[in-house]
C-alpha cells in the first residue's frame, strides 16, 4: 500500500492564482480530511469528508474548496491564493470519523507571494 | 472556546532524562485522545491513542500517556529519552472533529 499520497510536495503561487492540491489513499478509508500546519498553531482542520459525495467544513474553511467524487481522492482547491494561505498542507484518512487513527500524507509546502 | 493546550513550546533534555509533556483540553463530552509525533522532514505518525478503558495507555517506542478525566489532561511520558526522540509532538482531541495542540518541540542532546 502506498498509504496517503500528496502532490505536489512544493508549490509557489502568486497572489490571486488558483491551484489544486491532490490527495489520494489506497486503504479504502471513508474519512478524509485536510489540515494546514502553521508555526505555533499546530494543525487546523480545513475540510473533511465522511464518504464519496459528502464534504463538510472544519475549523478554517475560508478560501478553500473540496469535493469527493471517489473514495480514493480528496482534492483541495485554492480559488484565489492569498499570502495568508502560505502553509504546509496535510491530507489524512481513516476508516471512519469517530475515534479511528488517522494516517497522514507527507504534506505540501505552499508559498503564496 | 473548545481548545487543546500544550504547555511547553520547546523542551531540551539530555539523553536518559525523563520526559513529560503536558496536554489539556476543554471539551466536556466523551473524547478520543491522541499523541502524534513528527520527526524532522517527515509527516505525522501516531504514538498512542486513548478511546476508553485503562487510562494509562502505552504506545510505540516506550512512550505512554495517562488520561485524567477530572483534570481534562492527557500527558505524555517516557522514562528515558534518546537522541532519536528529537521531534515535534502533538496532542490531539477528537470531539467530533480533530483538534490539535500547537505542538511541543523536543530536542534531546546526546
Amino acid at each position: 500500500n502506498a498509504g496517503v499520497t500528496q502532490t505536489p510536495k512544493f508549490q509557489v503561487l502568486k497572489t490571486g492564482q488558483s491551484m489544486t492540491l491532490q490527495c489520494a489513499q489506497d486503504m479504502n478509508h471513508e474519512y478524509m480530511s485536510w489540515y494546514r500546519q502553521d508555526p505555533g498553531m499546530g494543525l487546523r482542520l480545513i475540510h473533511y469528508s465522511v464518504g464519496a459525495g459528502i464534504t463538510d467544513q472544519g475549523e478554517v474553511p475560508n478560501g478553500y474548496n473540496v469535493s469527493r467524487s471517489t473514495t480514493e481522492d480528496f482534492p483541495l482547491r485554492l480559488l484565489s491564493a492569498a499570502p495568508s494561505q502560505t502553509s504546509v498542507y496535510f491530507c489524512a484518512s481513516s476508516y471512519w470519523k469517530g475515534g479511528d487513527t488517522q494516517y497522514f500524507g507527507p504534506g505540501t509546502r505552499l508559498t503564496v507571494l | 472556546a473548545q481548545s487543546v493546550s500544550q504547555h511547553n513550546h520547546h523542551v531540551i533534555l539530555s539523553e536518559a532524562a525523563s520526559l513529560e509533556l503536558g496536554c489539556n483540553y476543554s471539551y466536556g463530552g466523551t473524547v478520543n485522545l491522541f499523541w502524534y509525533v513528527q520527526y524532522p522532514g517527515q509527516h505525522l505518525q501516531l504514538l498512542l491513542k486513548y478511546f476508553s478503558g485503562d487510562p494509562l495507555v502505552k504506545g510505540i517506542k516506550g512512550f505512554e500517556a495517562e488520561f485524567i478525566k477530572s483534570k481534562f489532561s492527557f500527558n505524555l511520558r517516557k522514562p528515558s529519552v534518546q537522541w532519536s526522540d528529537t521531534a515535534e509532538y502533538f496532542c490531539a482531541v477528537r470531539w467530533p472533529d480533530m483538534r490539535f495542540g500547537a505542538g511541543t518541540r523536543l530536542t534531546v542532546k546526546p
